[in-house]
């Protein structure tokens, strides 16, 4: 089972910021939080992920709070382009952990 | 680069016949995988090969089999295939199995 909870949907006005949030309450110290997303039917896309520092590149930025018991993507401008099947995971970055997807959070990108 | 690419990318097959699906990257990644996809769900992890020469099983690996021909081919085979694998499929590969991992563009698999 993932170990993260996403709200199954949201809305969001082009040029908007997108902020979606995820829970993983039972997140263990060697865990990195990871997104990925998912635009229509093609295969999913790597975000960005990080450990308990906030992280930034091009696409978005993460930001996760000092318990690290949930997270928050931002699309600081989101685009038509944005929207997709945004999926947040948790897993050790280390060994042969594989990625382990939930039903993630359906953005809608809305003109 | 190609990145990952998966053949064929529509098949339809009926009760108990075989196939296999391919998947090649041209990342010089060691790890790769095999994902089925049902309609309104997320992803679910097949089999993975973390290094040439290995293999472990996922989440749902009954009613499949998997090769890891070399380094950049990862192939899945169906030996008779059931509705219940109507699915879409996805490989994906990463460098190293704590990495990003990038997929491909799916195969679409009806089993009639």
């Amino acid at each position: 089972d993932a170990k993260t909870t996403q709200p199954p949907s949201m809305d969001c006005a082009e040029g908007r910021a997108a902020n979606l949030p995820c829970n993983h309450s039972t997140i263990s110290g060697n865990e990195y939080v990871y997104w990925y997303r998912q635009i229509h039917s093609q295969g999913p896309q790597y975000i960005i992920h990080g450990l308990k520092n906030n992280e930034t590149n091009e696409m978005a930025s993460l930001i996760i709070t000092e318990d690290r018991k949930s997270s928050t993507l931002i699309l600081p401008h989101a685009t038509l382009r944005d929207t997709a099947v945004y999926y947040c995971i948790v897993r050790v970055a280390l060994g042969n952990t594989p990625l382990v997807f939930g039903k993630g959070t359906r953005l809608s990108v809305i003109a | 680069n190609a990145g990952v690419t998966q053949t064929p990318k529509f098949q339809v097959l009926k009760t108990g016949q075989s196939m296999t699906l391919q998947c090649a990257q041209d990342m010089n990644h060691n790890s790769m995988y095999w994902y089925r996809q049902d309609p309104g769900m997320g992803l679910r992890l097949i089999y993975y090969s973390a290094s040439e020469g290995t293999t472990d099983k996922g989440e749902v690996p009954n009613g499949y089999n998997v090769s890891r021909l070399n380094k950049r081919e990862f192939s899945l085979r169906l030996e008779s295939a059931a509705p219940s694998q109507t699915s879409v499929y996805f490989c994906a590969s990463s460098e190293r199995s704590y990495n990003e991992q990038f997929f491909g563009p799916g195969t679409r698999l009806t089993v009639l």
